[in-house]
């Protein structure tokens, strides 16, 4: 199985900044198969991106994503508080799995 | 509008069998697959495995193909995780969602199942 590390761990930051998360894979994720999710708590996971860079259906564009191969990036630009949720990046290259999360906290 | 819903949550013995319900509903259910996805307390997402109504066929991942049946009723646009010889271990919220190339863009509520003597 493809192992997905994020990082950081926790990411705490102020409404109007920028968030950058990061996924890697312990080996090359072919296609760029490679989705996010959001799960705020509570609530099941909800798609943001797929492709590692297009958006899902209503997404915020200041939603986006990066990368190819191993090395992934999402970024949330200009910072709302409901942005506050663990974010999981999501492999589907081969069979699914998902990286242990990022929670990111609006101050 | 497109929606998952599934029963309700249950609380199992050890050595025991749980069977879990998705709805579906507002879109075509033959057109999609279900998958299951399940999530123990803090922990990452871990997918169960995926059923094709269309096709007819299922996926199970490697770790739960002795102990997993997943089953649908097209007519009712339903499907079915059955989990046998349940441990501790399978405590978790199990989640159903709507599957393209195991991209999963419509996930259900989420059933709690807790195993417990």
């Amino acid at each position: 199985d493809i192992v997905l590390t994020q990082s950081p761990g926790t990411l705490s930051l102020s409404p109007g900044e920028r968030a950058t998360l990061s996924c890697r894979a312990s080996q090359s994720v072919t296609n760029n198969y490679l989705a996010w999710y959001q799960q705020r708590p509570g609530q099941a996971p909800r798609l943001l991106l797929f492709g590692a860079s297009s958006r899902a259906t209503d997404i915020p564009e200041r939603f986006s994503g990066r990368g190819s191969g191993t090395d992934f990036t999402l970024i949330i630009s200009r910072l709302e508080p409901e942005d506050s949720a663990v974010y999981y990046c999501q492999q589907y290259s081969s069979s699914p799995t998902f990286g242990q999360g990022t929670k990111l906290h609006i101050k | 509008q497109v929606q998952l819903v599934q029963s309700g949550a249950e609380v199992k013995k050890p050595g025991a069998s749980v069977k879990v319900s998705c709805k579906a509903s507002e879109y075509s259910f033959i057109s999609y697959d279900i998958n299951w996805v399940r999530q123990a307390a803090g922990q990452r997402p871990e997918w169960m495995g995926s059923m094709n109504p269309n096709r007819g066929d299922r996926d199970y991942a490697q770790k739960f193909q002795d102990r997993v049946i997943m089953t649908w009723d097209s007519s009712t646009s339903t499907a079915y995780m059955e989990l046998s010889s349940l441990t501790s271990d399978d405590t978790a919220i199990y989640f159903c969602a709507r599957g393209f190339i195991n991209i999963f863009d419509i996930w259900a509520q989420g059933t709690k199942v807790t195993v417990s003597s």
